[in-house]
C-alpha cells in the first residue's frame, strides 16, 4: 500500500469553516498529490508537490491550498469550505524507479 | 493538453464472459498509460501500465491491455469475469518523460457489473 495514510477518513463540516486534510507517506517519495474524486468525473488533480515547499496547482485549484512543510506530510486545507468541495479527496505518492502513482485510503468530506 | 476517454460508464456482463474496457487517449507523444481498480469505498489499486516497453502488458488478477499507438488506444480485457470484477475502473494517462511531474489525467471510470 506504499505506506500511504490519510486523516481523517472521514469529516462532516459547515459551510464557511476551514477544513485541513492530512497525508503522510512513510518512504520518503519526492512527488505527491492530492485529487479530488467525483461521479461522473474520475479523479481530478488539485495540487501536487516535487519537494519540500515545492508545490504547484493542479487542474481544480480554486478554493485549495497546500503545504509541505517535511518529506513526509502534505496538508490539503479547504480556507473557507463550500458545498461544491463535498467530495472524496485521495492523496498519492509517485514511485520514482518506475513512474507509477499510489494512492492513499481517501478522506470522505462532506459540507453542509 | 491530455485527455483521456473511458467510452461506457457502465459495461456488464455475465460471469465467464470476456470483459472489455475502453480507453483512448490523446496525445501527440505516447503517454505513460495505467489502468486502476476501485472497490467500494476503498481507494485505488494499481492494475497494469504502459510505459513504452512491451505493447501488450499483463497485469493483475487476469486483466491485460494492448497499448495501440494507430488507435490511440489502451483497453483493458479479461477472457472470463469473475463475480469478485466487480467494481470501477480507471484508466489514466502521464506525459513521458520529467517535464510533466508525474501528474495523471483520469478518464471518467467505467462501472463493471458481473452477472452469475
Amino acid at each position: 500500500d506504499a505506506g500511504i495514510t490519510q486523516s481523517p477518513r472521514h469529516k462532516v463540516t459547515e459551510t464557511g469553516t476551514p477544513v485541513t486534510l492530512r497525508c503522510h507517506q512513510t518512504e520518503n517519495h519526492r512527488y505527491m498529490y492530492w485529487y479530488r474524486q467525483d461521479p461522473g468525473h474520475g479523479l481530478r488533480l488539485i495540487h501536487y508537490s516535487y519537494g519540500v515547499k515545492d508545490t504547484d496547482k493542479g487542474e481544480v485549484s480554486d478554493g485549495y491550498s497546500v503545504s509541505r512543510s517535511k518529506t513526509e506530510d502534505f496538508l490539503l486545507t479547504l480556507e473557507s469550505a463550500t458545498s461544491s468541495q463535498t467530495s472524496v479527496y485521495f492523496c498519492a505518492i509517485k514511485q520514482d524507479t518506475t513512474d507509477t502513482q499510489y494512492f492513499g485510503p481517501g478522506t470522505r468530506l462532506t459540507v453542509l | 493538453a491530455q485527455s483521456v476517454t473511458q467510452l461506457g460508464s457502465h459495461v456488464s456482463v455475465s460471469e465467464g464472459a470476456l470483459v472489455l474496457l475502453r480507453c483512448n487517449y490523446s496525445s501527440s507523444v505516447p503517454p505513460y498509460l495505467f489502468w486502476y481498480v476501485q472497490y467500494p469505498n476503498q481507494g485505488l489499486q494499481l492494475l497494469l501500465k504502459y510505459t513504452s516497453a512491451a505493447t501488450l502488458v499483463k497485469g493483475i488478477n487476469g486483466f491485460e491491455a494492448e497499448f495501440k499507438k494507430s488507435e490511440t488506444s489502451f483497453h483493458l480485457t479479461k477472457p472470463s469475469a469473475h463475480m469478485s470484477d466487480a467494481a470501477e475502473y480507471f484508466c489514466a494517462a502521464a506525459n513521458a518523460g520529467g517535464t510533466s511531474y508525474g501528474k495523471l489525467t483520469f478518464g471518467q471510470g467505467t462501472i463493471l457489473t458481473v452477472h452469475p
